[in-house]
């Protein structure tokens, strides 16, 4: 089974620009969450998506927003770049096991610079 | 007080040896507990998952929880030059599918030396 992928892998974007990430889940998994990975701050969560809603969203500003497709596959967008916002950006699916419990797998990540 | 402590390292162990990696949480809501391994340039990958206190086996990893004193411990046993890795211990409250959104570890980098 294919993994989670996440397109593009490597991103350049000036200062005030928006970008917008793309990610595939592994097929039948309907929730997909992203995170932020920055050496400060580590892995931070930025909102989960189940069947097109959002159903939490962590700490960041407005200019961070997502949204699902029916397909399950998953955008997140960023507008007014600024510098700080340099990071990997990854995003995780998951899906109920047999056993009642949940495993979430993440993609390679987008490594975004903004300049 | 964070909420979650990890040693950034870097630990630097020999091949063969076994090796102890170790979070404490301050957030008693935590219910899931989860080991995961990063290599450079790569996506975080889940090691472990476990939502009770005990142990938890699987392979060379033995996961381990202490709800009662917030200390969880991921061990490797024989380890190999491939374990060189970041290691993230990740917490999460509610659902246990990611929906509550994960809060994990700053890492830590694991060095073997063969």
């Amino acid at each position: 089974k294919a993994g989670v992928t996440q397109t593009p892998r490597y991103l350049i974007k000036t200062r005030g620009q928006q970008v917008t990430l793309s990610c595939s889940p592994i097929s039948g998994h309907r929730s997909v969450s992203w995170y932020q990975q920055t050496p400060g701050q580590g892995l931070q969560f930025l909102f989960e998506y189940f069947s097109e809603t959002q159903r939490n969203k962590g700490n960041f500003p407005g200019r961070f927003s997502g949204r699902q497709f029916s397909n399950s596959r998953s955008e997140m967008n960023v507008s007014t770049l600024e510098l700080g916002d340099s990071a990997l950006y990854l995003c995780a699916s998951s899906a109920l096991l047999v056993s009642g419990t949940y495993e979430q797998y993440f993609g390679p990540g987008t490594r975004l610079t903004v300049t | 007080q964070k909420e979650v402590e990890q040693d950034p390292g870097p630990l630097s162990v020999p091949e063969g040896a076994i090796v102890s990696l170790n979070c404490t949480y301050s957030n008693s809501a935590f219910q899931y507990f989860m080991w995961y391994r990063q290599y450079s340039r790569k996506g975080p990958e889940l090691l472990m998952y476990t939502y009770s206190s005990g142990n938890k086996e699987d392979g060379r990893f033995t996961a381990q929880v202490d709800k009662s004193s917030k200390y969880i411990s991921l061990f490797i046993r024989d380890s190999q030059p491939s374990d060189s890795a970041t290691y993230l211990c990740a917490f999460e409250k509610n659902s246990g599918g990611g929906a509550d959104g994960l809060t994990f570890g700053k890492g830590t980098h694991l060095i073997i030396q063969p």
